[in-house]
């Protein structure tokens, strides 16, 4: 089955710095790729999805860009960090096929300070 | 525009009960709905995934239900233990691209 690994797991950082979180997932090929983030007290959303290297689509306006330079390495960052960037990111994958189970990682705890 | 639901918000059983946990969706049109357990400050666990073809899944003592007309599904945990204690989601798959549309979850304590 496939695992996912994230890093870092928690960080702490002033406004507008830049931003660089790790995805990057074992046993499987050509997966779909996600982030999600999930704010203090709200469901998850869901922020950018991957379904091959370089292909990214954005499903809410924001601060922050997502890249896939590797079949299996997914990054999300943002050149200028905002207070509101604060919350807690998670990467998943699943494959391309619809129907199969969806992981996820351990997820950053990103602080916007 | 899909959308998800789960009641109750909250959960507090004393050890040994049997629980459902519920979620609605506004779309019928899914292709699975999965289960999916947060313990605090983690990431999220798969528990069962139901496909859109299927009634119900289960595993050990958990049993998932899915009534895709109606927009509905049930999270049956039997036997309760304090280990249950965690943030349980609803997610479902209407895409054909794989995103997951999320409840806000229910947050369940079990008491021992």
């Amino acid at each position: 089955s496939q695992t996912i690994h994230q890093w870092p797991a928690t960080l702490v950082q002033p406004v507008g710095s830049p931003l660089s979180l790790e995805c990057t997932v074992e046993g499987t090929s050509n997966p779909n790729l996600y982030w999600y983030r999930q704010a203090a007290g709200r469901g998850l959303q869901l922020l950018f999805y991957s379904v091959g290297i370089g292909q990214i689509s954005s499903e809410v306006p924001q601060n922050l860009s997502a890249s896939r330079p590797q079949d299996r390495q997914f990054i999300l960052s943002s050149k200028k960090l905002l207070l509101s960037d604060s919350g807690f990111y998670l990467c998943a994958c699943g494959t391309i096929h619809h129907g199969t189970e969806a992981f996820f990682g351990q997820g950053t705890r990103l602080t916007v300070v | 525009k899909q959308e998800v639901t789960q009641i109750p918000a909250a959960l507090s059983v004393p050890e040994g009960e049997n629980l459902v946990l519920n979620c609605s969706f506004t779309d019928s049109a899914i292709y699975n709905l999965q289960w999916f357990r947060q313990d605090p400050g983690k990431g999220l666990t798969s528990l069962l995934l139901i496909q859109s073809s299927q009634r119900e899944q289960t595993s050990g003592r958990l049993n998932a239900s899915l009534d895709k007309s109606s927009g509905r599904s049930t999270l049956y945990i039997a036997a309760s233990q304090p280990g249950d204690s965690a943030t349980y989601l609803c997610a479902v798959c209407s895409g054909n691209t794989g995103k997951l549309i999320f409840g806000q979850g229910t947050t369940l304590q079990v008491k021992p």
